[in-house]
């Protein structure tokens, strides 16, 4: 089944630390993105890459960076100098950035502060 | 500054009972909309894409419309199943690279 994959399901961070989210897909999709959901509002987004080896800020990339070294893969790493990381972090990916194409999500990550 | 606003914050229905929800759009350059289904502590799943005014969608209970200014989730005849926040997102700008969604509409059916 083609989808992306996000992991963990959970994570948790302690104070001062560098943590590292999953994203995979198989759709053989050109574009990722990463979001961040936090209650009552909509999804912001934090970085985007439309191709390997490169990669966009959104809204909100401080503190956080990213890498894409291949294609399927696109991982966030949420440094300490993101002061306040609990949220629910969603990637997604489309065909192309510059196209009239649909984002799919996967099933997120949710980061807990210890 | 591109923005999206959804009505209400939150639905409660009867099963049966239709009705509408809300997505209003300040946007340059719209290049789509997209209608999401999300489910308590799950990631977003794909409902419509809309890209011009007119344009309608309709997927089992649910059709989507899209005017130049605000598109509209119908719902008829609501199951409980259909419980769930509903996201709005827009795609705008030059290169297509601003990405922005609305806070969402809760809804609850009830049995």
């Amino acid at each position: 089944d083609g989808g992306i994959t996000q992991s963990p399901k959970y994570l948790f961070r302690k104070e001062g630390q560098n943590v590292t989210l999953s994203c995979e897909q198989n759709l053989n999709h050109d574009a990722m993105y990463w979001y961040r959901q936090d209650p009552g509002q909509g999804l912001r987004l934090i970085y985007y890459s439309q191709i390997v080896n490169d990669f966009q800020k959104g809204d909100i990339a401080e503190g956080y960076s990213v890498s894409r070294e291949k294609k399927e893969s696109f991982p966030l790493t949420v440094t300490s100098a993101q002061k306040n990381p609990t949220a629910f972090y969603l990637c997604a990916s489309s065909i192309a950035l510059m196209r009239q194409e649909t984002q799919y999500f996967g099933p997120g990550t949710r980061l807990l502060v210890l | 500054e591109d923005q999206v606003t959804q009505s209400p914050e939150a639905l409660r229905l009867q099963e049966g009972e239709s009705s509408s929800l809300n997505c209003s759009y300040t946007v340059s350059g719209l290049r789509g909309l997209f209608w999401y289904r999300q489910d308590p502590g799950k990631g977003p799943e794909f409902l419509f894409t809309l890209y011009s005014a007119g344009e309608e969608k309709e997927k089992e209970r649910l059709k989507a419309t899209l005017t130049k200014k605000e598109s509209f989730l119908h719902i008829t005849a609501p199951k409980p199943e259909d419980s769930a926040t509903y996201l709005c997102a827009v795609q705008a700008g030059n290169y297509g690279q601003n990405f922005v969604f609305g806070p969402g509409t809760r809804l609850s059916v009830l049995p």
